[in-house]
C-alpha cells in the first residue's frame, strides 16, 4: 500500500513570492492534514479536511495561506504571498474517521530567501 | 488543553543498548501515538497505542492510561533507530505533541 505522498520535497523561493506542495493521501483515508515543523519542534496542525470539507482551520494564518481538497482526495497547500518566516517543513498527514491515527508524508522542505 | 511531557530529551547510547523513553500527559486520551522522526526528517508511524502493551520487533510500548503515562522500549539498538522520539495525544481531532526525545546511537 503506498503512504501519503507529497511534492515537491524541496523547495527554495524568494520572499514576496508564492509557492505551492500537493499531497495525496493514503488510498480510502478522508481525514487529511497539513501540519507545519520548525527545527527542533513538533508538528503544529495547519488544516483538517473531512472529504472535502475543511473541518477546523483555526490556525491557518488565512492572509497569506490557502488550501483547497476540491475532490476529497489530493490537497494542494498555497502560500502567497511568502514570508522568511514561513520557512520550514510542511507535513501531510491522513486517516480515517473515527480512527484517531494519522499516517505522515516526507514532507516539503521550504526555504525562503 | 492537554499538556504532553517527554523525557529525557536527550540521550545518547552505544550500538546494542536498551532505553526506555518516556511520555506523560495530563489528561485522559483517545488516541496516543509513537512516532520516530528520522534524519531525513520523515516521521514514521510505531504505535497507536491509547491503552495497553505492544510489540514490534525490538521495539514495544506500553500506556497506562489511568495514570497517564506511555513508555518506548527500544532493545539491542542499532544505529538506524537515531532520531527524534515523538508522542502525541489527540485532543479535539488534533495531535498535541510533546518536544520529543533525541536519540543518538553510536556504533
Amino acid at each position: 500500500e503506498a503512504g501519503v505522498v507529497q511534492s515537491p520535497r524541496y523547495k527554495i523561493i524568494e520572499k514576496k513570492q508564492p509557492v505551492a506542495f500537493w499531497c495525496n493521501p493514503i488510498s480510502g483515508h478522508n481525514t487529511l492534514y497539513w501540519y507545519l515543523q520548525n527545527l527542533g519542534q513538533g508538528p503544529e496542525l495547519l488544516i483538517r479536511y473531512e472529504n472535502e470539507e475543511a473541518v477546523d482551520d483555526s490556525q491557518l494564518p488565512k492572509d497569506r495561506f490557502s488550501a483547497e481538497r476540491l475532490k476529497g482526495v489530493d490537497s494542494t497547500l498555497k502560500i502567497q504571498p511568502a514570508e522568511l518566516g514561513d520557512s520550514a517543513v510542511y507535513l501531510c498527514a491522513s486517516g480515517t474517521s473515527g480512527n484517531y491515527e494519522q499516517y505522515f508524508g516526507p514532507g516539503t522542505r521550504l526555504t525562503v530567501t | 488543553g492537554i499538556q504532553v511531557e517527554q523525557s529525557p530529551p536527550d540521550l545518547i547510547l552505544q550500538e546494542g543498548a536498551n532505553s526506555t523513553l518516556r511520555c506523560n500527559f495530563s489528561d485522559s486520551v483517545n488516541n496516543l501515538q509513537w512516532f520516530h522522526q528520522n534524519p531525513w526528517g520523515q516521521l514514521i508511524n510505531l504505535f497507536y497505542i491509547p491503552s495497553g502493551t505492544k510489540q514490534n520487533g525490538r521495539l514495544s510500548a506500553t500506556t497506562v492510561a489511568t495514570e497517564r503515562y506511555s513508555l518506548l522500549y527500544i532493545s539491542s539498538s542499532q544505529t538506524t533507530d537515531s532520531g527524534v522520539y515523538f508522542c502525541a495525544v489527540e485532543e479535539n481531532y488534533q495531535l498535541i505533541w510533546g518536544a520529543g526525545t533525541k536519540l543518538i546511537i553510536k556504533p
